[in-house]
């Protein structure tokens, strides 16, 4: 099983929409998760954390359900500028930065005029 | 100036060869680590330093090893090049919770 899944799309969004995706983690032991961004040939960059009481940053909120081990992501009023793909990251076991990050696959949005 | 810089951006080399990436970070982080991205997109880690300390080493081959002169570097050496190893490698460096990515070595062997 992996360790960190999502629906790798591509979703295609005509802009302006509401688009959410989600990722499902294996470990429950995990203590942090983000989701990240990398746009084609990119390093990937920090879109925003994910906590159990729900974050939102702009047209972005983001849900993590630590009983189901599972978390998301959703996009509000789509951009084109939103076209990327998203990767659901965790961090392990003890929590600490020297334990990297677990990336998933990554679901590719794009989002069409 | 740039947090986390690799070089070189590019590098097509034959198979067999031995090269190096470099890494440097000017953040003061005391993590970095090198991630590979395969064709297939998958971002997996590596290695990570911590002080000059290796803390994770993935199921990564013994041809490939990390070498940190200073906490600001974590350069990464690859012997006897395979085609397999064609990939993007990407160094990063992090305090504890947040990561910064450098911008990526877009290795093909040949």
């Amino acid at each position: 099983r992996k360790e960190v899944e999502q629906d790798p799309g591509p979703f295609n969004v005509p802009e302006g929409a509401t688009v959410a995706f989600n990722c499902t983690y294996s470990n429950s032991a995990s203590q942090s998760f983000f989701w990240y961004r990398q746009d084609c040939r990119k390093e990937p960059k920090l879109l925003m954390s994910v906590y159990s009481s729900g974050n939102e940053d702009g047209r972005f909120t983001a849900q993590l359900n630590r009983a189901s081990q599972y978390i998301s992501l959703l996009i509000r009023d789509s951009k084109l500028s939103d076209s990327a793909t998203y990767l659901c990251v965790v961090t392990g076991y003890s929590g600490g930065g020297a334990d990297g990050l677990t990336f998933g696959k990554g679901t590719h949005l794009i989002i069409q005029p | 100036d740039t947090a986390v810089s690799q070089t070189p951006k590019y590098l097509v080399t034959q198979m067999g060869n031995d090269k190096s990436i470099k890494c440097e970070q000017n953040l003061g982080h005391d993590t970095m680590y090198w991630y590979k991205q395969d064709s297939k997109k998958f971002l997996k880690i590596m290695f990570s330093y911590n002080n000059k300390e290796l803390i994770i080493n993935e199921t990564v081959p013994n041809r490939f090893s990390p070498k940190s002169p200073d906490k600001a570097h974590l350069n990464l050496h690859i012997n006897s090049l395979e085609l397999g190893d064609s990939a993007v490698y990407f160094c990063a460096s992090s305090p504890g919770r947040s990561y910064t990515f450098g911008s990526g070595t877009r290795l093909t062997v040949v």
